[in-house]
């Protein structure tokens, strides 16, 4: 497995603001993928963080709202760009070493409250 | 197309109680991958297994069990003689080998009361 870290853990934001999340992994991964889980629900996929090149979203998320960077193999950000209160959700950060058949561990989530 | 149903939304037993959660998936593929995964309520989500489509071997760990079954598209999970915490939200989750997306099922909500 791989040891994850996200910062903030959990924040508490206004509307129309826009907050960093930030993903660190132990060592070098290849793949990096953002979720978001709104209250009382499942995992829903945001994107793949490339690392390199642009991220890849899926169907519903946009760059404007959700622009990603991975500058290296350990590292990424997610921005959740003018908040409202329906972003209101935990945000996980995982992470694969190898090819598909590997398995996804994910990060300790970050709990996002906007008011 | 791709699905994962847990059936049951919430589960609860009383400490000690064995406990079986529910999964049923649906997939065309031939190659795939299972998993299961805990969330606590801090939120961290905890890998507990993966099963690859060519292994039905069923897997038991400690207190926990699975059983693999692919003539029913079935994949439960069994907690044993359950304790306080293991009171989680449980998902199960499909992958397919020509894909890096996982598909998540709802979760199940268990809770273990003392």
């Amino acid at each position: 497995s791989a040891v994850i870290s996200q910062k903030p853990s959990r924040d508490i934001c206004q509307r129309g603001t826009s907050l960093t999340i930030q993903c660190q992994v132990d060592s070098q991964v290849t793949m990096m993928f953002w979720y978001r889980q709104q209250p009382g629900q499942s995992l829903t996929l945001i994107a793949t963080a490339n690392q390199g090149s642009e991220a890849t979203y899926e169907s519903g998320f946009v760059i404007d709202k959700f622009p990603i960077s991975r500058p290296n193999l350990t590292f990424s950000t997610l921005t959740v760009s003018n908040m409202s209160p329906e972003d209101s959700s935990i945000y996980l950060c995982s992470v694969e070493r190898g090819s598909s058949t590997d398995t996804q561990y994910f990060g300790p989530g970050t709990r996002l409250t906007v008011l | 197309a791709q699905k994962v149903t847990q059936a049951q939304t919430e589960i609860s037993v009383v400490e000690k109680e064995d406990v079986t959660l529910d999964c049923v998936y649906e997939t065309r593929d031939t190659t795939y991958y299972l998993f299961w995964y805990k969330q606590p309520p801090s939120g961290e989500l905890v890998f507990l297994i993966r099963r690859n489509s060519f292994d039905e071997q069923n897997e038991i760990s400690g207190r926990y069990s699975w059983n693999f079954q692919k003539s029913t598209s079935s994949f439960n999970f069994t907690i044993t003689a359950s304790q306080v915490v293991d009171s989680a939200v449980y998902f199960c989750a499909l992958r397919y080998d020509r894909d890096d997306k996982i598909i998540f099922g709802k979760g199940t909500r268990l809770h273990i009361l003392p």
